[in-house]
């Protein structure tokens, strides 16, 4: 059971580039998201789903696209990354609801874009 | 919206001694979580303890516990003896329990670095 998996641990991309963050849970939830974590702002919510063939927005989505074809998998695509984008990605899973339904997290993504 | 607000952008504490950070939240609902999460420097988000609203009772794990306040909209975590592996960024986290709210239904407080001295 290895729980939350991303890759890589860290990138760095030009201006303009386009890349793929990948995450993967073997826990069998159907809740998966994707935050973005900046100095002094917490951890906000980029794009989230609750299913296979469901994804939403949340907080920050502008520049990023997410697709969930299979229950496992939650990939967060970067169309033209900018500067601003420049951070920590970490994917989350959980239970869809419930009370046990604490989110668990991958160990995060470091992402510099020049 | 919910707001999650941590005043204290960073502690200290003595190896050994006690130590509360504080949190507080801002929500019109009534049945909702809270949670405190530890971020050690490897980055890694480590659950530390949850708290149901509907519930007086505060949560308690081990050498963690926190100081709920429904009414004040508060929620503080006390650390007794602490360690120096203690030593983190934490945070405090706010979940809906109502579907219509699923997308934004954790939001996170900008964090409280915590160091623990020797």
């Amino acid at each position: 059971n290895a729980g939350v998996t991303q890759t890589p641990k860290f990138q760095v991309l030009k201006t303009g580039q386009s890349m793929t963050l990948q995450c993967a849970q073997d826990m069998n939830h159907e809740y998966m998201s994707w935050y973005r974590q900046d100095p002094g702002m917490g951890l906000r919510l980029i794009h989230y789903s609750v299913g296979a063939g469901i994804t939403d927005q949340g907080e920050v989505p502008n520049g990023y696209n997410v697709s969930r074809s299979t229950t496992e998998d939650f990939p967060l695509r970067l169309l033209s990354a900018a500067p601003s984008q420049t951070s920590v990605y970490f994917c989350a899973s959980s239970y869809y609801r419930g009370s046990t339904d604490t989110q668990y997290f991958g160990p995060g993504t470091r992402l510099t874009v020049l | 919206a919910q707001t999650v607000t941590q005043s204290q952008p960073e502690m200290s504490v003595q190896e050994a001694e006690t130590v509360t950070l504080s949190c507080t939240y801002d929500t019109s609902e009534s049945d909702y979580y809270l949670f405190w999460y530890k971020q050690p420097p490897s980055r890694q988000m480590i659950l530390v303890i949850r708290q149901e609203a509907y519930k007086q009772q505060n949560a308690t794990e081990n050498r963690f516990s926190v100081n709920f306040q429904k009414a004040a909209k508060s929620f503080s975590l006390k650390i007794s003896d602490s360690q120096l592996g203690d030593a983190a960024m934490y945070f405090c986290a706010y979940r809906s329990d109502y579907s219509d709210n699923y997308g934004q239904n954790f939001v996170f407080g900008p964090g409280t670095r915590l160091s623990v001295l020797p």
